[in-house]
């Protein structure tokens, strides 16, 4: 199971982190994903990190690098996106997900999805 | 950077079959994983590696990728199979999502 939190309101400029809670699978084990979905709009692949045994690695869409950052705390089993210079267009549901494998084929193959928490930037 | 293109919308009756595509450049050399989002709710995994399904899934769902083009088809469709359907594929070290399809069961 994931669930996110930490969505809401935020002024153009600023900054938000969301949190991912994993609960029922091995979370260092597993890589997680960031998804969002704006308004009226189609889903777009925000980041992930890795899992352990890749040093939680992480990469980003070209739209967010720079500016949204993931991190995880073992000991929480919950992963984190940290988002900052926040503009209107990050105005989304943010979703995380984890896929059902790490090998090729499985490692998009997003299984299990947080039901989303949802971020508006707006003045 | 990379491209997934699919038609805007697709039209079926009840029982017909439906047919999504997602164009990429070499699509065929990639895993292609494919979604259902319904308003409201958390997208579901429907189609991954090409074509097998995940447990719970439809035996009317299945998947095919070549060449430059991966498809969904959905035989039979039902009302249920209203949704929003979006491709997803790797490029190098990130992920792309195709615009997404809106199926309408007419």
């Amino acid at each position: 199971q994931l669930v996110e939190s930490g969505g809401g309101l935020v002024q153009p400029g600023g900054s938000l982190k969301l949190s991912c809670a994993a609960s029922g699978f091995s979370f260092s084990g597993s890589p997680i994903h960031w998804v969002r979905q704006a308004p009226g709009k189609g889903l777009e692949w925000v980041g992930l990190s890795r899992n352990k045994i890749n040093r939680y690695a992480t990469a980003y869409a070209a739209t967010v690098s720079g500016r949204f950052r993931i991190s995880r705390d073992e000991s929480k089993n919950t992963a984190y996106l940290q988002m900052n210079s926040l503009q209107i267009e990050d105005t989304a549901v943010y979703y995380c997900t984890r896929p059902l494998g790490v090998v090729a084929g499985t490692d998009e193959a997003f299984d299990i999805w947080g039901p989303g928490t949802l971020v508006t930037v707006s003045s | 950077s990379y491209e997934l293109t699919q038609p805007p919308s697709v039209s079926v009756s009840p029982g017909q079959t439906a047919t999504i595509s997602c164009s990429g450049s070499e699509l065929g050399n990639k895993y292609v994983c494919w979604y259902q989002k319904k308003a409201g709710q958390s997208p579901a995994l429907v189609i991954y590696q090409d074509d097998k399904r995940p447990s719970g899934i439809p035996e009317r769902f299945s998947g095919s990728n070549s060449g430059n083009t991966a498809a969904l088809t959905i035989s039979g469709t039902q009302a249920v199979d209203e949704a929003d359907y979006y491709c997803l594929a790797w490029d190098r070290s990130t992920l792309v999502f195709g615009g997404g399809t809106k199926l309408t069961v007419l």
